[in-house]
């Protein structure tokens, strides 16, 4: 089956640096979500880049996508206290398959 | 924006007791899907629903099932409750046939099985 996995686990910035996160996986997707987890509460979708994509924006965040590679990175520019959180990708390989978010990356960023 | 809304937000119940989350998705959204998160674990596929039939399946347990309604709210009902089923589950909903759109999740219910 299909699996994301981030890289690194854990990041330490300080405010105003960029924090880029990566995501590998294993199978075809039909496309590749990331989403933001403050401690013990809810998901929050972030961004959503189809397979036939290479990049895309949204705010101060850049996702790319490498289907040849099978990874994709997500881009926080200009970090700021508040994005300090776990963000996860989830890939998702289209209708029969299963949506399967990778272990995720605990951004911390100091003010 | 409406959201998909949870109840309850948390649950106690002891062991081999039942349970039942109840998820209202966002207005028009037709795909409910579950998921469980463990404690310092990333959420896990528990099982989908597009337009009141199941969609897809994940790890769900045999003692857990689930369905949607006609109002297109779904629940998760859980039996013979477990240490280990003490979780947040999250429901989330999209507005189309899953893999074409965005998901979009609810606050979760936190379980705790005593």
């Amino acid at each position: 089956s299909q699996q994301g996995e981030e890289d690194p686990q854990a990041l330490s910035i300080q405010e105003g640096e960029n924090a880029t996160m990566n995501c590998s996986y294993k199978t075809s997707i039909n496309n590749l979500q990331w989403y933001r987890q403050n401690s013990g509460r809810g998901l929050v979708h972030l961004i959503l880049i189809r397979s036939n994509e290479r990049e895309k924006h949204s705010g101060r965040l850049r996702v790319t996508l490498d289907t040849s590679k099978k990874s994709s990175s997500l881009l926080i520019t200009a970090s700021r206290a508040a994005d300090t959180a776990s963000y996860f990708c989830a890939t998702d390989g289209g209708y029969g398959q299963n949506f399967v978010f990778g272990p995720g990356t605990r951004l911390s960023v100091l003010p | 924006a409406a959201g998909v809304i949870q109840s309850p937000r948390h649950l106690i119940k002891e062991k081999r007791e039942t349970a039942t989350l109840k998820c209202y998705p966002i207005p028009r959204h037709d795909t409910v899907y579950w998921y469980q998160q463990g404690p310092g674990q990333d959420p896990q596929f528990l099982i989908s629903f597009y337009e009141k039939m199941q969609s897809d399946k994940g790890s769900i347990p045999d003692r857990f099932s689930a369905q949607q309604f006609s109002d297109y709210h779904s629940e998760l009902n859980m039996s013979s409750l477990e240490l280990g089923d003490s979780a947040l589950y999250f429901c989330a909903s999209s507005g189309g046939p899953r893999g074409s759109y965005e998901q979009y999740f609810g606050p979760g219910t936190r379980l705790t099985v005593t």
